[in-house]
């Protein structure tokens, strides 16, 4: 069954350092989309892409979060200058179709650590 | 917006019993429903989903649930429940207009003892 791919799966990072997470979705899927879990609390989105486009973004993606798809395979997130408080896990999700008709699917995540 | 209600934030149960974990929703369009499981330091796992259709809906590892749109719910139900079983269920809804993303609820731990 396909898979989106997450990597790395762990990554810890010093405060005020950048830090790029990759993402392979799955291959005919469209639509992408980015998400955080912050250790014990609920599954937050942060944006949605499309076409090279920021779709839809949360008031949690601000000017130190950046999405990319830089080679037609990844799709990336990047912190400009990570703080304690982006000590999370971050998903990673595509879909076929842009509603979620048939699904979205997730990868396994990246835990980062800042210290 | 769309947003979603799980009452509970822990379910235990005792191996082979029910195991009923509830969701409610709000949207002002109608929704897409979906039921996720996350393993310990595992990602998201689609257990079922609601989209149009029949409104009972069964998913993986002999979960269903039901779309009760008059009760704006979508309880996750299993009849015998496994060790296995035991992980975090998130409920979560998108809707079938535009490009819409997934708002999650805040989980429900199910607990399963022996």
């Amino acid at each position: 069954e396909p898979e989106v791919t997450q990597t790395p799966s762990h990554q810890v990072t010093q405060m005020g350092q950048e830090v790029i997470l990759r993402c392979v979705p799955i291959s005919n899927h469209l639509y992408f989309y980015w998400y955080r879990q912050i250790l014990g609390q609920k599954v937050e989105f942060l944006v949605s892409f499309y076409n090279n486009e920021i779709s839809e973004k949360s008031e949690i993606f601000d000017d130190q979060f950046s999405v990319e798809r830089p080679d037609g395979s990844n799709f990336t997130l990047k912190i400009r200058s990570t703080k304690l408080e982006d000590s999370a896990m971050y998903f990673c999700a595509s879909s076929e179709n842009p509603t979620g008709h048939y699904g979205y699917t997730f990868g396994s995540g990246t835990r980062l650590t800042v210290v | 917006a769309q947003s979603v209600t799980q009452l509970g934030s822990h379910v235990s149960v005792s191996e082979g019993a029910l195991v009923l974990l509830r969701c409610n929703y709000s949207s002002s369009v109608p929704p897409y429903l979906f039921w996720y499981v996350q393993y310990p330091n595992q990602g998201l796992q689609l257990l079922l989903k609601y989209t149009t259709g029949a409104t009972l809906v069964k998913g993986i590892n002999g979960f269903e649930a039901e779309f009760k749109k008059s009760e704006t719910s979508f309880h996750l139900t299993k009849p015998s429940a496994h060790m296995s079983d035991a992980a975090e269920y998130f409920c979560a809804v998108s809707t079938n207009t535009g490009f819409q993303k997934l708002v999650f609820g805040t989980g429900t731990r199910l607990l399963v003892s022996p």
